[in-house]
């Protein structure tokens, strides 16, 4: 139980253009989804909290208007990383909060390559 | 602010012998402190959580976690290393259960033959 899934597991794409991940949790209702970025050999830093059916709570310094994300049912939160850019190559970890409990699942990540 | 420090980047161990990681958090009230193991193409998966209670927690896959306020320490340790166990280890540490996780900066166990 508590499988969380993301998609696509890998994206390459052109600067400027913009790129959606989906993070869906398989097997439970997520109340609160979470969004991290990881950089290469460095640790998850979280970017935003979304709850579903509200707007997403965003850490400081990172950009609602750059990274659109989107909570509209229990079982699916998505990313959009919008205008991308070189800098935002990373890996994207989405983690997902079954109501009612205390533990996050974490999904495999995606890896964003922009060219 | 909350915050986590893994001191150890790297540690190498020989299979079959004993483990510890070190973690070491700042947080002004009760932490709600986590381990997880990232292997690599794979996501993270907890191996153990300290809310409240007994300060030694045991997890999955013989890992065990003991927590120290005064020290504001919560250490993992595995008796036996086994080679699956090479992987990045990080301690995560929130506000309340379920709230939002600050990670430390991770561990990453390679295993020798």
């Amino acid at each position: 139980g508590a499988v969380v899934s993301q998609h696509p597991s890998r994206v390459i794409c052109k600067s400027g253009t913009s790129v959606k991940i989906e993070c869906r949790s398989l097997d439970f209702q997520a109340t609160t989804m979470f969004w991290y970025r990881q950089f290469p050999k460095q640790s998850l830093m979280l970017m935003a909290t979304s709850n579903e059916g509200s707007k997403a709570t965003y850490e400081q310094g990172v950009e609602k208007d750059k990274f659109l994300i989107n909570h509209a049912s229990l079982t699916l939160s998505t990313l959009t990383v919008t205008s991308a850019h070189p800098e935002d190559s990373s890996f994207y970890i989405c983690s997902a909060l079954a109501g009612g409990t205390d533990t996050q699942y974490f999904g495999p990540g995606t890896r964003l390559t922009v060219l | 602010a909350q915050s986590v420090t893994q001191p150890d980047i790297h540690i190498t161990v020989s299979e079959g012998a004993s483990l510890e990681l070190r973690c070491n958090y700042s947080y002004g009230a009760t932490p709600y402190l986590f381990w997880y193991v990232q292997s690599p193409g794979q996501g993270l998966q907890l191996l153990l959580k300290y809310f409240s209670g007994d300060t030694l927690v045991q997890g999955i896959k013989g890992f065990e976690a003991e927590f120290k306020r005064s020290q504001s320490s919560f250490n993992l340790r595995k008796p036996s290393v086994h080679w699956s166990d090479a992987a990045e280890y990080f301690c995560a540490v929130g506000a309340a259960a379920g709230n939002k996780l600050t990670f430390g900066g991770g561990t990453r166990v390679l295993v020798k033959p």
